[in-house]
């Protein structure tokens, strides 16, 4: 079974500055990797995605991620953050009919 | 992009009713739906995968009974919780992928379950 692994349960950074959350995970397989953004009680909202092709993945509000196969990691960026950009980020991992979250990093900015 | 819709957005029970809660795909088709779980803080917990036409496959844990998931129509998913007790009391989260598709699900806005 893949699994997908959020080091970083919080992340404090100040605004605009640069932030990188991580993300790994498991698979043996192709993957498609995702990452969303939860707003306080809100759903998910989908940043961006992997499926095949570049491995440089640019999304919505700024925010890119690299893929990165030998390191099986999908990091994501934004080169400098705002305060509205205060929210929980999860990535996640497509296997077969599912989808596999990690546990979330919560991206905290400071004014 | 696409739509799901989530209903209620909130909602506040008494311990022993049941509560239904419905999730909607606006504009596309959606053979597959999937029922998560949120704890405060915390990440989302699979519950069950909804699949149009057939029966629902639960994760592991998941009381199928407690829980029951009916997906009738191609655009439609229910949620019921049964006998709701305190500790129901969570963020329920849908999600639905397009049909034919193995990529990125779309997610309603989420139900607070309140059990009092």
């Amino acid at each position: 079974a893949q699994s997908v692994t959020q080091l970083d349960s919080q992340v404090p950074v100040f605004e605009e500055a640069p932030v990188e959350l991580r993300c790994n995970y498991s698979s043996s397989v192709s993957v498609y990797l995702f990452w969303y953004v939860q707003y306080p009680n809100q759903g998910l909202q989908l940043l961006l995605k992997y499926l095949s092709g570049s491995t440089l993945v640019k999304g919505i509000n700024g925010f890119e991620a690299e893929f990165n196969k030998s390191q099986t990691s999908f990091h994501l960026r934004k080169p400098s953050v705002h305060i509205s950009d205060t929210a929980e980020y999860f990535c996640a991992v497509s296997e077969h009919d599912k989808i596999i979250f990690g546990k979330g990093t919560r991206l905290h900015i400071l004014p | 992009g696409a739509v799901v819709s989530q209903h209620p957005s909130r909602v506040i029970c008494k311990s022993g009713t049941s509560v239904k809660i419905e999730c909607r795909s606006l504009d596309f088709q959606a053979t597959t739906m999937f029922w998560y779980r949120q704890f405060p803080k915390q990440s989302l917990m699979l519950m069950a995968t909804s699949n149009e036409g057939s029966k629902a496959t639960y994760e592991q844990g998941v009381e199928k009974d407690k829980f029951l998931i009916n997906h009738a129509s191609l655009t439609l998913s229910t949620l019921t919780v049964t006998s709701a007790h305190p500790e129901d009391s969570s963020f329920y989260i849908c999600s639905a992928r397009v049909t034919g598709t193995n990529t990125e699900a779309f997610f309603g806005q989420g139900t607070r379950l309140t059990v009092v």
